[in-house]
């Protein structure tokens, strides 16, 4: 089955500069990956996805890129701003599969 | 209704009874996920539903854990004979797209087993 590792598990940043969370999987024939904010308390909320047909995806302050060759995608998240702090998941799946693979998450706090 | 809808939100039982968890999904959405979370981790596959049978229940840790979905709407996830190594938040998602679509998820329901 897929396997997806998260890097890294916390990570802090002062407010206005850039946060960059990393993830890889193995399964080559995954195909699409999603990235889900969850504050405290809260539900997962999908943010930003990518598709394995483009390499890079930006919407506003968020983008993600992915590297189909190496089998990783990152979460580039700029101008950061304390609302931004939360725990951020990202996830696999393939059009064939059932179901999707999650990271750990990484604890991300904005620091004002 | 306008998210997924889970009750109850928080449920507190002893060790050994018997839990129901249900979930209601986005109208119209006929996949159906549960996962489970723990404590500083990502969620856990449990089961897929596509319409009113079970796709795929290969996260199911043992058979004291069932779910179904006889409308293919609600969905209720049984846990017989709970173990305090349940204790969890379970999470229900919907999704128009099944596996390669946005994924709409509940605020979950938190077991404890004391």
């Amino acid at each position: 089955g897929e396997n997806v590792e998260q890097h890294p598990s916390t990570l802090s940043v002062q407010e206005g500069d850039s946060a960059v969370i990393k993830c890889t999987y193995s399964d080559s024939a995954s195909n699409y990956f999603p990235w889900y904010k969850q504050e405290l308390g809260k539900r997962p909320q999908l943010i930003i996805d990518i598709r394995s047909n483009v390499g890079e995806k930006k919407d506003q302050r968020i983008a993600v890129t992915l590297n189909k060759t190496a089998k990783h995608f990152s979460l580039h998240i700029t101008e950061t701003q304390p609302e931004d702090s939360a725990v951020y998941f990202c996830a696999a799946s393939k059009e064939t599969g059932n179901q999707f693979y999650f990271g750990t998450g990484t604890s991300l706090t904005v620091i004002p | 209704g306008a998210g997924v809808s889970q009750t109850p939100s928080n449920k507190v039982t002893e060790k050994g009874k018997y839990v129901e968890l249900r979930c209601d999904p986005i109208s119209g959405h006929t996949a159906l996920y549960w996962y489970r979370q723990s404590l500083g981790q990502g969620p856990e596959f449990l089961i897929y539903f596509q319409g009113t049978g079970a796709a795929d229940d290969s996260g199911l840790p043992n058979d004291r854990f069932f779910a179904v979905r006889p409308e293919g709407s609600v969905s209720t996830l049984k846990i017989q004979r709970t173990e305090r190594g349940d204790s969890a938040v379970y999470l229900c998602a919907s999704s128009l797209q099944g596996s390669t679509g946005e994924l709409f998820f509940g605020e979950g329901s938190r077991l404890t087993v004391l």
